[in-house]
């Protein structure tokens, strides 16, 4: 069975402060893992999708890095309106279905 | 370009009735996924809809139904609904139609709130 855990939970961070989200994941041929972003009562935002171990990509302040067993989400300088729930979900090979985390709600105060 | 859109964006439903979702995916689109996301907890894969089949189930009962239209758009169905159905319905769509081609990245609407009395 194919599992997503996400860590930490949540965090609070001061703007300006970088940090790492981290996914741990367990799937029988990984076809691709994704990372969206969630607003409060909104459907996921894609952020990126990652094919391979040593694959990475970035965009604004955000870079997402894959290994054979984790995906680290960087946020590097984050402002307040980084501020939402980041969602790691994978796709194993033969199935269309993804599955996710419960998610690091993301905190960024002034 | 319009993204995946849902209706409605909120509904109100006592236990035992019946409810019916709708979604238009994103233009160019040809797959409809659908996914139930309890509070605080990540999205759950309930089903997945190309060329008006189901695809794909996940571990949902059979009061969870759908169906897909010749324009790719979908409708999910809940009968019997229960308290713990109250939950944001989301729908995604993808672009990647044939069966085992490419990694199909899926674009989420907004969702539709379904609260249970």
């Amino acid at each position: 069975e194919d599992q997503v855990t996400q860590s930490p939970e949540a965090l609070r961070l001061q703007e300006g402060e970088s940090s790492s989200l981290n996914c741990s994941y367990t799937v029988s041929g990984l076809r691709g893992l994704f990372w969206y972003r969630q607003d409060p009562g909104k459907g996921p935002e894609f952020l990126f999708t990652l094919y391979s171990a040593g694959e990475e990509k970035e965009k604004e302040r955000l870079k997402a890095t894959l290994t054979k067993k984790e995906s680290f989400l960087h946020i590097t300088a984050p402002k307040p309106e980084d501020s939402a729930t980041y969602l790691c979900a994978v796709q194993a090979a033969g199935r269309r279905a993804l599955t996710f985390g419960s998610g690091t709600r993301l905190q960024v105060q002034p | 370009d319009a993204g995946v859109t849902q209706s409605p964006t909120h509904l109100i439903k006592t236990r035992g009735q019946q409810v019916t979702l709708r979604c238009s995916p994103k233009s160019g689109h040809d797959t409809v996924s659908w996914y139930q996301q309890a509070l605080g907890q990540g999205p759950q894969f309930i089903f997945q809809y190309y060329e008006e089949e189901e695809r794909q189930r996940g571990n949902f009962p059979d009061r969870f139904s759908g169906h897909q239209f010749p324009n790719y758009s979908s409708e999910l169905n809940v009968n019997a609904l229960l308290l713990g159905d109250s939950a944001l319905y989301l729908c995604a769509s993808s672009g990647f139609g044939q069966p085992w081609g490419g990694t199909d990245t899926q674009y989420f609407g907004p969702g539709t709130r379904l609260t249970v009395l």
